[in-house]
């Protein structure tokens, strides 16, 4: 079992709503870990989306949201947009395992 | 603004070496902890290694332990990863990623990244 585990895609149409769920496995993480997700465009370096859970950095869309409850968090898109077409990332902090990223999702407009 | 500039990759054959460069502006670099993310072609992101601000402290990913060593020099704004006895499945986009702490650690900033092949 993935330590991060998220969908491999999801998909929506312009303006919609989208959500891309990253599941933690605390088996092993404590119970009270951290989220942060990234934006990867095509061809581009990664981009940080989301800190600490639910933080935008500067610059980023309020479009963007994020959430965590329990060992899920969620990243949601609203008003989509195709230049949201990218891989989505999630990560976490571990002090044994370090920097901890999930598979990646894929989002198609 | 922060602006990190990768340099040094190429093609090189299993069992050879490669040195990468960071060179850092726009912020104190040695005010920061920095890091190597690299990502494999049509794969996801996988971190190579971590240096904390003074050197003190140096951690790497249990695939490439042994083999790759991260280094920084503080006075030219420049981080390195030397990169031996490479495999195959090395072969990827290496970032430079500086680190940030919030409640936990997380990279608010990456280079364009430099690509490393590695094959006969």
């Amino acid at each position: 079992q993935s330590v991060l585990t998220q969908p491999p895609s999801v998909s929506g149409a312009p303006g919609q709503r989208v959500t891309i769920s990253c599941d933690v496995n605390i088996s092993y993480f404590g119970p009270v870990i951290d989220i942060h997700w990234y934006q990867q465009l095509p061809g581009a370096a990664p981009k940080l989306l989301i800190y600490s859970n639910t933080n935008r950095p500067s610059g980023i869309p309020d479009r963007f949201s994020a959430s965590k409850s329990g060992s899920s968090a969620s990243l949601a898109i609203t008003g989509l947009q195709a230049e949201d077409e990218a891989d989505y990332y999630c990560q976490s902090y571990d002090i044994s395992l370090n920097y901890v990223f999930g598979p990646g999702t894929t989002v198609t407009v | 603004e922060v602006h990190l500039v990768e340099s040094g990759g190429g093609l090189v054959q299993p069992g050879g070496s490669l040195r990468l460069s960071c060179a850092a502006s726009g912020f104190t670099f040695s005010g920061y902890n920095m890091n190597w993310v690299r990502q494999a072609p049509g794969k996801g992101l996988e971190w190579v290694s971590y240096i904390s601000s003074s050197s003190s402290t140096i951690h790497y990913g249990d695939s490439v332990k042994g083999r790759f060593t991260i280094s920084r020099d503080n006075a030219n704004d420049s981080l390195y990863l030397q990169m031996n006895s490479l495999r195959a499945e090395d072969s990827a986009v290496y970032y430079c990623a500086r680190g940030r702490y919030g409640r936990s650690w997380y990279i608010d900033s990456w280079g364009q990244g430099t690509l490393v092949t590695v094959s006969s």
